[in-house]
């Protein structure tokens, strides 16, 4: 299995749309992850998808939408706050017995 | 504390030194993970134990890298023969049981001179 991250960094205005974009390939349905991570800390989970309804809503106002079809699960927040700016990362697990594999990381930059 | 702790959150060392880095994940979690984060490479997982076993050491970049895990609690990871291309933030992580979602540390930054 593997997650691409379109976008190594990510601009927005204050109170603007946040859009991060995920598409994974794996040949088993998968167990989606989300998390977000600020400077000099380690990650923390923002939602998950494992089964049941695909549109998640997370932590912090984020939700992420499964869509089966086009093997992608993007990350959106309505309006972007200061406090947003850091790192995310999507990841992917096929299995309980297997690790995550994350994508490369967005970083997010909110500006005034 | 509730979270997953790590020691110590920063080391410095000289190549070819031994390290040995600390994971004591959140009470009762059986699963237990190691990443390294290191700029260009995003996040590598290095191992993973359920309980005391590591059914999963596909990660391990080199048999410089070993790690252990006591009591199903407290991980060590031990890089012997320190690199420069060792250099980069080790990232512990735990869950309750392997498919449920996993906390992670703050991470151990490892400079290697």
């Amino acid at each position: 299995q593997s997650v691409t991250q379109l976008g190594s960094h990510v601009s927005v205005s204050e109170g603007a749309l946040v859009l991060l974009r995920c598409n994974y390939s794996s040949s088993v349905p998968p167990y989606l992850f989300w998390y977000v991570q600020y400077p000099n800390q380690g990650l923390q989970l923002l939602l998950k998808y494992t089964t049941g309804a695909t549109l998640v809503k997370g932590i912090n106002g984020f939700e992420a939408e499964f869509k089966k079809s086009e093997t992608s699960f993007h990350l959106t927040k309505p309006s972007a706050h200061m406090s947003d700016a850091a790192e995310y990362f999507c990841a992917v697990m096929v299995s309980g017995n297997t690790p995550l594999v994350f994508g490369k990381g967005t970083r997010l930059s909110v500006i005034a | 504390g509730a979270g997953v702790s790590q020691s110590p959150s920063n080391k410095v060392t000289e190549k070819g030194k031994d390290v040995e880095l600390r994971c004591d994940p959140i009470s009762g979690h059986t699963a237990l993970y190691w990443y390294r984060q290191s700029l260009g490479q995003g996040l590598e997982f290095l191992i993973y134990f359920q309980g005391n076993s590591a059914p999963d050491k596909s990660g391990l970049p080199s048999d410089r890298f070993s790690a252990e895990r006591t009591g199903g609690s407290v991980s060590t990871l031990t890089i012997q023969r320190t690199q420069q291309e060792d250099s980069a933030v080790y990232l512990c992580a735990s869950s309750i049981e392997p498919n449920q979602p996993q906390h992670f540390g703050d991470g151990t930054r490892l400079s290697i001179l």
